[in-house]
Parts: structure tokens; C-alpha cells; sequence
């Protein structure tokens, strides 16, 4: 059982490139959702998901996109890299509600770095 | 004012003892209230769920004091295998966010 995959785990990149971190889970879970942690912040909700199609914004969205065009997936696109990005990103996702909707599953993280 | 706060530590204790974490939050309109584990860089795992009247798991126990807007977590006879860091985290009633704190780091020695 996969869970949440999420690629890739390191990367690096210049400011004003551009890139998307994969999540995936086969879990079938409703709510997919993208956190990033940097020190002293705790986690916080950058974008997220109640199902296909639907998407919303979190608490720190600017300079990232999201889709979801199937249940499974959902990328998180940096449009143009900046150092303030530079953190360690968590994809996570959860059933919609009623027994075990309480509990996020994460993937194992991506640590970003720009220069 | 952070929405939920944590004292970040590190908590050093030897291994057998007690030990207990506090997290205040801020907004009134929390309803659910979990503790996740967080392994150095590791992802968060969800520890427990805090439920009004509290609640036990093993050598863990979780409580919530709605009045004074904390919860609680004690873990007793402690294992090396307990360090780690403490993540409290608040959602507001059927909301699709969740807060996170900081977390309170708990190191375990011999």
C-alpha cells in the first residue's frame, strides 16, 4: 500500500524557473491538500482539494498553482521559482469526512532550495 | 498572536519519567483538536485525536480544556523511541483547514 507518493524528495532551483511537485495517492481519498514547513512556522496550508475539479486556497497560495483533474493526483506548480520558496513541502490527503476523515496522511516531503 | 502556540523546547528527559506538553489556541471557533508526531525530517503522523471528555491511548493521554482554550498531551514511561517532535493542531468545525503549531521537541535520553 503506496499511501501518499510525492516526487521528487530534493531539488534545487534558480530563481524565476519553474517547476511542479507530483503528489499521488491511491488511497482514494476526497481531500488532497499541499502544506510547506519552514522553521519557527509550523506547517501551513498552501492549497487544497475537496475532490476533482474543486480546488481552493490555503493560507500562503501566492506564487503556486494547483489542479486536480483526476482523484488521485495532485501537482503543486511553482510559476516562477523565488528564494522565499526555498522550504520543505508536504503533500497530504484524508478521507471527506465520518470515520478515519480526521487523519492526514503525508507524504514523505520535498526540500526545495532556491537560489 | 500565533493561532496555536507551542512551547518549541527541547524537553530532555530521562528515559521512564513523565512528561507533559501544553498548546494554547487562540480562536474560539476550534472544534477538533489532534496530536501529530513529527521524526526529524520525517513527515507528520497523526498521534492522537483530542476528544472534550479526553482520552488515553497506551501510555498517552490527551486533554482538552475548552474554557482556558488549551490541550494537553502526557506521555508517561517514556522510550527513547518517544523523541520526536510534538505538532498540536487545531480545525475549525467541519472547516478544511487545519492549523498547525510550531511543535515541542522531546528528546529522551538514558
Amino acid at each position: 500500500n503506496a499511501g501518499v507518493t510525492q516526487t521528487p524528495k530534493f531539488q534545487v532551483l534558480k530563481t524565476g524557473q519553474s517547476m511542479t511537485l507530483q503528489c499521488a495517492q491511491d488511497m482514494n481519498h476526497e481531500y488532497m491538500s499541499w502544506y510547506r514547513q519552514d522553521p519557527g512556522m509550523g506547517l501551513r496550508l498552501i492549497h487544497y482539494s475537496v475532490g476533482a475539479g474543486i480546488t481552493d486556497q490555503g493560507e500562503v497560495p501566492n506564487g503556486y498553482n494547483v489542479s486536480r483533474s483526476t482523484t488521485e493526483d495532485f501537482p503543486l506548480r511553482l510559476l516562477s521559482a523565488a528564494p522565499s520558496q526555498t522550504s520543505v513541502y508536504f503533500c497530504a490527503s484524508r478521507t471527506g469526512s465520518g470515520t478515519g476523515g480526521e487523519k492526514l496522511f503525508f507524504g514523505s516531503g520535498t526540500q526545495l532550495s532556491v537560489l | 498572536r500565533k493561532e496555536v502556540e507551542q512551547d518549541p523546547g527541547p524537553f530532555n528527559v530521562p528515559e521512564g519519567a513523565t512528561v507533559a506538553f501544553n498548546c494554547t489556541y487562540s480562536n474560539s471557533a476550534s472544534q477538533s483538536f489532534f496530536w501529530y508526531r513529527q521524526d526529524c525530517r520525517k513527515e507528520p503522523k497523526l498521534l492522537m485525536s483530542v476528544y472534550s471528555s479526553g482520552n488515553e491511548d497506551g501510555r498517552f493521554t490527551a486533554q482538552l480544556n475548552r474554557a482556558s482554550q488549551y490541550i494537553s498531551l502526557l506521555i508517561r514511561d517514556s522510550k527513547l523511541s518517544d523523541s520526536a517532535t510534538y505538532l498540536c493542531v487545531a480545525r475549525k468545525g467541519g472547516g478544511n483547514k487545519l492549523t498547525f503549531g510550531t511543535g515541542t521537541q522531546l528528546k529522551v535520553e538514558l
